[in-house]
């Protein structure tokens, strides 16, 4: 079975500055995708960023960028330039390949509670 | 291109009670996935439909049950609430083979 920790519950961050939220996972799958999600107080859920594991190349969106390492099954979400909106709640989700008919289902962490200072 | 939507938004039950919680799809999407995110934690997997049949299901009791509708809208059905069932439902609607999901705004269910 696939798990996904999150060992920071909560963590600030001054506007303009970048703050690293961490991530691991444990599967025995080769071949997976890794997420995060923002749920800000309207409770939406909202993609920030993806990664599939065949890719080395880690991804990067605008503010937002991973830092995918594989063998360690680490996957750390750093935020760039943090703006006010970004205070929100962080997931990390795993999901196995959707081959066929497969459930492609998430498996969340437990979230990291990020909240930009002015 | 409409987005998830999920109704209602508040809803209180009183423990042994039956609830539905409703769902409709992001334009164009045929699947439906539901999600229970219980306070101070992460949403976990309820169970998923394609094509009015479910396909994948979580650790949750046969009372959680679920229906998917020819225009891809979706039910969630609790029965015998237990106080446990508190949670905040989420329901994501994606296509079939992809991995990227699109979440509702969710159903905050209380039961007393």
């Amino acid at each position: 079975a696939q798990t996904v920790t999150q060992s920071q519950p909560e963590m600030s961050v001054q506007e303009a500055e970048t703050v690293t939220l961490s991530c691991t996972y444990d599967t025995s799958e080769n071949n997976y995708y890794l997420f995060w999600y923002k749920q800000p107080p309207s409770r939406q859920m909202i993609l920030v960023i993806r990664q599939e594991a065949y890719k080395q190349q880690n991804a990067t969106e605008n503010r937002f960028s991973v830092n995918f390492q594989k063998a360690a099954k680490s996957f750390s979400l750093k935020i760039s330039d943090s703006q006010l909106g970004d205070t929100a709640m962080y997931f990390c989700a795993f999901m196995k390949p959707v081959y066929g008919g497969a459930t492609n289902k998430l498996i969340f962490g437990t979230g990291t509670l990020l909240a930009v200072q002015p | 291109e409409t987005g998830v939507t999920q109704s209602p938004t508040h809803l209180i039950k009183t423990r042994g009670q039956q609830v539905t919680l409703r769902c409709s799809s992001q334009s164009g999407h045929n699947t439906v996935s539901w999600y229970q995110q219980a306070l101070g934690q992460g949403p976990q997997f309820i169970f998923q439909y394609y094509r009015e049949e479910e396909n994948g299901r979580g650790n949750f009791p046969p009372r959680f049950s679920g229906l998917q509708f020819p225009n891809y809208s979706s039910e969630l059905n609790v029965n015998a609430l237990e106080l446990d069932d508190s949670a905040l439902y989420l329901c994501a609607s994606s296509l079939r083979g992809y991995t990227e999901a699109f979440f509702g705004q969710g159903t905050r269910l209380t039961v007393v």
